[in-house]
Formats: C-alpha cells, sequence, structure tokens
C-alpha cells in the first residue's frame, strides 16, 4: 500500500523555522519527482516546490524561494522542506505529492502549519 | 509566470446532471493541464492527466478536453460523491500554477 506520511507541522513564530519531512512507503521512492503543495485556510491549493528523484532539478513557487529548501533521502525514504523567515501568509496544510513531471499519482493527507505570535 | 482561472467560481447542480467546469490558461500549455478533486478536510485527488487522460481508477463519468489555453472537465452524470472542489493545475512551466477552484454542490 502506497504511502505518504507529513509530520512536522506545528505553531511556530513569525520569522521562525520549522522543517517538514514527508515519509514514503510503498513505492520506489527515488524514481519518482516530489512535490509540497499548500492550502491556506479557507483557500485554494498552491504549489510551492518539486524536486527530481535524483535531486538534481529543484523548483520553487515566488512566494518561497529563498526562504524554504526542498530535499530528499532516497535511503530513508523521506522528502524534507525546510522553511525559514516564516511569515503569517505561510499558514497553510502542507501537502506532500509524488508522481512525474506529467502526473501526480500519490498524495500525503497533509500537516498544517500555523504561523502566529 | 502562467496564470490559470476557473468558471465557474461555483455551482450547484442536481444529481444526475452534466456539469461542465472550464480552465482557461494565460498562455498556450499545450495539453499539460492537470485536474483534481478535493472533498473538505480531506487531500486532493488526482483525476485527469495530459487533458484527458484519466488516472487509474477513476470513473469514466469524469472526462477532460482541451488543449493550448482552454480546457474542460466535465461529469456526465453528477453523483452524491462528486460534490467537492474541483481544481485545475498547469505543468507545462514552472513555477506550475493552480486555478482558484470550482466549488459544486448540491441544489
Amino acid at each position: 500500500e502506497v504511502q505518504l506520511v507529513e509530520s512536522g507541522g506545528g505553531l511556530v513564530q513569525p520569522g521562525g523555522s520549522l522543517r517538514l519531512s514527508c515519509a514514503a512507503s510503498g513505492f520506489t521512492f527515488s524514481s519518482l519527482d516530489m512535490t509540497w503543495v499548500r492550502q491556506a485556510p479557507g483557500k485554494g491549493l498552491e504549489w510551492v516546490s518539486s524536486i527530481t528523484g535524483s535531486s538534481a532539478y529543484i523548483y520553487y513557487a515566488d512566494s518561497v524561494k529563498g526562504r524554504f529548501t526542498v530535499s530528499r533521502d532516497n535511503a530513508k525514504n523521506s522528502l524534507y522542506l525546510q522553511m525559514s523567515s516564516l511569515r503569517a501568509e505561510d499558514t497553510a496544510v502542507y501537502y506532500c505529492a509524488g508522481g512525474t513531471y506529467e502526473k501526480i499519482d500519490y498524495w500525503g493527507q497533509g500537516t498544517l502549519v500555523t504561523i502566529s505570535s | 509566470d502562467i496564470q490559470v482561472t476557473q468558471s465557474p467560481s461555483s455551482l450547484s447542480a442536481s444529481v444526475g446532471d452534466r456539469v461542465t467546469i472550464t480552465c482557461r490558461a494565460s498562455q498556450d500549455i499545450s495539453n499539460y493541464l492537470a485536474w483534481f478533486q478535493q472533498k473538505p478536510g480531506k487531500a486532493p485527488k488526482s483525476l485527469i492527466y495530459a487533458a484527458s487522460t484519466l488516472h487509474s481508477g477513476v470513473p469514466s463519468k469524469f472526462s477532460g478536453s482541451g488543449s493550448g489555453t482552454d480546457f474542460t472537465l466535465t461529469i456526465s452524470s453528477l453523483q452524491p460523491e462528486d460534490f467537492a472542489t474541483y481544481y485545475c493545475q498547469q505543468y507545462n512551466t514552472y513555477p506550475f500554477t493552480f486555478g482558484p477552484g470550482t466549488k459544486v454542490d448540491i441544489k
């Protein structure tokens, strides 16, 4: 059974940092591109970042570029999102997703990040 | 960046209705368009990629069409489990962008 399980969400003060993790199982993790998508409360979906299977190519939304860093450890079947200089507008449920350039095959259940003083 | 719009933003429909949602990209994206369904409190579910190819396990009542800048998602006969919010997303060029969503609720 394919599973993507996010963790690491929580309440952080503005300007703080947080590291999200996504543990993958049930498929060959290293062969898939991985993506972070977020959803602010009551809002739509926002693509955040993608990383190819070998980590050769990494992409970010303009809204997080320079503040967020995506990485993966294929030996541990894990995806990460290091978030720094956090702002109130970063408050959202963060989903990890796996697939190819052409399609997202798998979604996690999401982890909530709240930025507030 | 490529902007993606959807219309309508919401619609009310009855069980058995045929429903069509439109997605428009601000520039030619060929067929690099996906559709997702999301129910309240749940993760999105992938429905369609490459504008018209159904993901495995997605029922054939869903169909997608279009290329270039204009795309549609059609649900041929709306069922209770189809009431949800639907999003399109372009993946022709990074940064990938989602449409704002179309909420389908019960009339």
